[in-house]
């Protein structure tokens, strides 16, 4: 499957300040990636789709001008948590939609996630 | 009523038993039907990927979709203390422009 990369792994920052992750595509261009967050043993909670060139688009519920996404390339995605609080400490990850190939020639639609990061706020 | 309802486990089993876990859904426009594996601190990881009924095999594991009851599963052989994840299924339509998931089933498999 297709490769896709964040970075940080993992942050600790201070109450107060900013904090910016990154998500890229390795192996192929994506127009549309995905911003999740994770609470632990909890699932994936949608906060926002962002589309290339154009603005992201935030789940109900989520505060767009705290999670700043940015989408400037087929092949990266920013989010930035702005005056990170410690309720904001979570597992941040992203996918990026692909293709996955079918048997008989078909395919269609998929998403590759990317391995997380743990925010921590103190 | 939820669109998707997934036991959230956990679920133990000893090495080498079958294991079962499942997904039932409401949307009858969800199209394709897929399963992740979602190891401790890191991203999900497509598992399975399959848009009819019945069963595709891919090793020790296998997806079956059923669309009359609205009801998948995914069933592991021979299981492994490394198949020890969370699964997730997840679900797509064309309405929809992103993946709709189970809240997850711990799996633990314990030699």
């Amino acid at each position: 499957g297709a490769v896709v990369s964040q970075h940080p792994s993992r942050v600790i920052c201070k109450s107060g300040t900013s904090v910016k992750i990154e998500c890229r595509s390795l192996d192929f261009q994506a127009t549309t990636m995905f911003w999740y967050r994770q609470f632990p043993k909890q699932s994936l909670m949608l906060m926002a789709t962002s589309n290339e060139g154009s603005k992201a688009t935030y789940e109900q519920g989520v505060e767009k001008d705290k999670f700043l996404i940015n989408h400037a390339s087929l092949t990266l995605s920013t989010l930035t948590v702005t005056s990170a609080h410690p309720e904001d400490s979570s597992f941040y990850i992203c996918s990026a939609r692909g293709t996955e190939n079918l048997a008989g020639g078909l395919s269609t639609d998929t998403q590759y996630f990317g391995p997380g990061t743990r925010l921590t706020v103190l | 009523q939820k669109e998707v309802e997934q036991d959230p486990g956990p679920l133990s089993v000893p090495e080498g038993a079958i294991v079962s876990l499942n997904c039932t859904y409401s949307n009858s426009a969800f199209q394709y039907f897929m399963w992740y594996r979602q190891y401790s601190r890191k991203g999900p990881e497509l598992l399975m990927y399959t848009y009819s009924s019945g069963n595709k095999e891919d090793g020790r594991f296998t997806a079956q979709v059923d669309k009359s009851s609205k009801y998948i599963s995914l069933f592991i052989r021979d299981s492994q203390p490394s198949d020890s994840a969370t699964y997730l299924c997840a679900f797509f339509s064309g309405g929809y422009n992103k993946l709709i998931f189970g809240a997850g089933t711990r799996l633990a498999v314990h030699p």
